[in-house]
């Protein structure tokens, strides 16, 4: 069964803390994404990779990070965390095929900045 | 700037009900429209998709109408059953966008009522 697989699904940090958000597919796919989901305001796309150590900025790139240093791996860093960044946390994957395009999501990380 | 808009916001639909999501969009290279389904808790899932060749998509309960003069996509859940309650988030995207991303709309909250 192919997936995505984010590190933790809750995870409660402190105030100026570095958090590092873990996500790996097993799906051998070119592409990973970093999306954050907030109350009515849908999914916002972070950051994302089409290749390894390729990175681009989504639409809200602020006050994050990511790495990509293995095809499978893509890690989201939150420099130091703010309570406005409270958010549920989404990583996704998707091939640079023609075809399907869809992506895989994983299950989220719901992070708490107190 | 790309865009897609999805309406309405919540839709409160009586078991057995049909559900009707509307989505519209600017960007007339897209060429791919899935639909997704995320339960509470969980990652959004690909519940269904269509390309602009073809008018409908049908699987099971779920269809997809497409109208490319007007640029707008539909998702129709006939017989809705309560557990199809859930946010359903339309979606675009085209070839040669790097790492082919997706325009998400900004979701709908569904509730069936038993």
């Amino acid at each position: 069964d192919v997936k995505v697989t984010q590190s933790s699904r809750y995870l409660v940090k402190r105030t100026g803390e570095k958090v590092f958000l873990e996500c790996v597919q097993d799906m051998d796919h070119e592409n990973m994404f970093w999306y954050r989901q907030d109350p009515g305001l849908g999914l916002r796309l972070i950051y994302f990779s089409y290749d390894v150590k390729m990175k681009e900025k989504g639409d809200i790139p602020e006050g994050y990070s990511v790495s990509r240093e293995k095809k499978e791996r893509f890690s989201l860093i939150l420099e130091s965390a703010s309570t406005n960044q409270t958010s549920m946390y989404l990583c996704a994957s998707s091939r640079t095929v023609n075809g399907n395009y869809g992506y895989t999501f994983g299950s989220g990380t719901r992070l708490t900045v107190v | 700037q790309q865009q897609v808009k999805q309406s309405p916001q919540s839709l409160i639909v009586q078991k057995g009900g049909i559900s009707i999501i509307n989505c519209a969009y600017e960007n007339t290279a897209f060429d791919y429209f899935p639909w997704y389904q995320q339960f509470p808790g969980k990652g959004p899932a690909l519940l269904i998709a269509i390309r602009p060749d073809v008018s409908e998509k049908k699987e099971g309960r779920f269809t997809i109408s497409f109208n490319k003069s007007a640029k707008q996509f539909s998702l129709h859940i006939m017989d809705s059953q309560p557990g199809d309650s859930a946010t359903y988030f339309c979606a675009a995207s085209m070839r040669n966008n790097a790492g082919n991303m997706l325009t998400f709309g900004g979701g709908t909250r569904l509730m069936v009522k038993p």
